[in-house]
């Protein structure tokens, strides 16, 4: 069956545009988490959410960063007003159930911001 | 607040060695202890995983024991191949909490010699 999608791929943005990631999880996982990981490094946690809800926003680095959830399925990352410190590997991995089974990552976006 | 330690960082091992990797955690309400795998510009993909109703758990080459008192779980991999060279994260998810707590740890990066 299909994977968790990730778009686009590869994007590379001048310092203070916005961007939009978007991550297509498996059908009917309940839960779906982005992660940011940065070249050599591991993951860092940002936002997690249990159908359309995140109850908990305060791992997303600053207030550019925001994320939707809509019809339990796709989700939009958005950074406004990017800053070069924002590049890095963009990853999305959805599971069943949140914290309590194996998580399907999607293939990461690279951003670059220059 | 770090709620795994996992080490060594890198690890380099001859073709049919055993590399063992370890992951040691704080807190004690979690009931899953998996190992994903990451490969250069792929997202992580689960390897193995335990729960904490035994000690141990083998999949082919690799192993994963979880020792419950010393709150710690490793990775084993037998007769290791190059292309097993990855790097390695242990993620146990909370059973509750903030989704801050939600955390990897920091990834051992595994090379394999032929």
């Amino acid at each position: 069956g299909a994977g968790v999608s990730q778009s686009p791929s590869n994007k590379v943005t001048e310092k203070g545009k916005d961007v939009e990631l978007r991550c297509d999880p498996i059908s009917g996982h309940t839960a779906l988490y982005w992660y940011r990981q940065s070249l050599g490094q591991g993951l860092e946690f940002l936002i997690y959410f249990q159908g359309n809800s995140a109850p908990d926003k305060s791992g997303l680095p600053s207030d550019r960063f925001s994320a939707e959830r809509t019809g339990g399925s796709v989700s939009t990352l958005t950074i406004q007003r990017t800053q070069q410190e924002d590049s890095a590997v963009y990853l999305c991995a959805s599971s069943p159930r949140p914290f309590r089974d194996e998580q399907y990552f999607g293939p990461g976006t690279r951003l670059t911001v220059t | 607040q770090q709620q795994v330690k996992q080490s060594p960082q890198s690890l380099i091992v001859q073709k049919g060695g055993i590399p063992i990797i370890n992951c040691a955690y704080e807190n004690t309400a979690f009931d899953y202890f998996p190992w994903y795998q990451q490969f250069p510009g792929k997202g992580p993909a689960l390897l193995i995983a335990i729960r904490p109703d035994v000690s141990e758990k083998k999949e082919g080459r690799f192993t994963i024991s979880f020792n419950k008192s010393a709150k710690q779980f490793s990775l084993h991999i037998m007769d290791s191949q190059p292309g097993d060279s990855a790097t390695y994260f242990c993620a146990p998810p909370p059973i509750s909490g903030s989704a801050r707590q939600l955390t990897f740890g920091s990834g051992t990066q595994l090379t394999v010699l032929p």
